[in-house]
């Protein structure tokens, strides 16, 4: 049972923006520890895409951004683009688990 | 380049056992903290163990605690999985991910393919 919370499914237009929430507790995001984000192209290992909250490795589009505040954090996709379309994943610490922790899991639809 | 490439998947019966391995290839292995992360078809993620660099320090979900043991050759540059009293449940992708920052801040830098583990009678 994952701890974070993400919606199901968002969906934009191309060019749009998009965000996707990630909410979690006082054990894990709340208590301070980072958020990473990854990007999962069907058929294919995810692929980090934001990691200490805010920060993009090389490569990485800066179309994608990170935030956090509270017991949440975000993640943006500008300019949204047909190859976009994959399914997202936040991650944290959780203390109470003593471990790692994903979140559900968001599809990315590009209209 | 930087790569993990993941083996000994299958099919195995409940009950059973398997070993999983990861080769590490174009970094230090013995620098960093490695994982395993596992998908079940069509779920999300599933963070499974981690193993420091040193192999003194290791730790695992509830779901797998005293079934699964993480281990490492970093002579061999390579990273194991042993599953033993495998369920149903346990039926997934088995990923290896590369740790980047502290043990508390850590993100998945780099991830293998993947190697499918399936779990019936």
């Amino acid at each position: 049972q994952s701890v974070l919370t993400q919606p199901p499914s968002v969906s934009g237009a191309p060019g749009q923006r998009v965000t996707i929430s990630c909410t979690g507790s006082s054990s894990n995001i709340g208590a301070g520890y980072d958020v990473h984000w990854y990007q999962q192209l069907p058929g294919t290992a995810p692929k980090l895409l934001i990691y200490g909250n805010s920060n993009r490795p090389s490569g990485v589009p800066d179309r994608f951004s990170g935030s956090k505040s509270g017991t949440s954090a975000s993640l943006a996709i500008s300019g949204l683009q047909a190859e976009d379309e994959a399914d997202y994943y936040c991650q944290s610490y959780d203390s109470s688990l003593s471990g790692y922790v994903f979140g559900t899991g968001t599809k990315v639809t590009v209209l | 380049q930087v790569q993990l490439v993941e083996s000994g998947g299958g099919l195995v019966k409940p009950g059973g056992s398997l070993r999983l391995s990861c080769a590490a290839s174009g970094f230090t292995f013995s620098d960093y903290y490695m994982s395993w992360i596992r998908q079940a078809p069509g779920k999300g993620l599933e963070w499974v163990s981690y193993i420091s660099s040193s192999s003194s320090y290791t730790n695992y979900a509830d779901s797998v605690k005293g079934r699964f043991t993480i281990s490492r050759d970093n002579a061999k540059n390579s990273l194991y999985l042993q599953m033993n009293s495998l369920r149903a449940e346990d039926t997934a992708v088995y990923y290896c991910a590369r740790e980047r920052g502290g043990m508390t801040t850590s993100a998945f830098d780099i991830w293998g393919q993947g190697t499918m583990v399936t779990v019936s009678s």
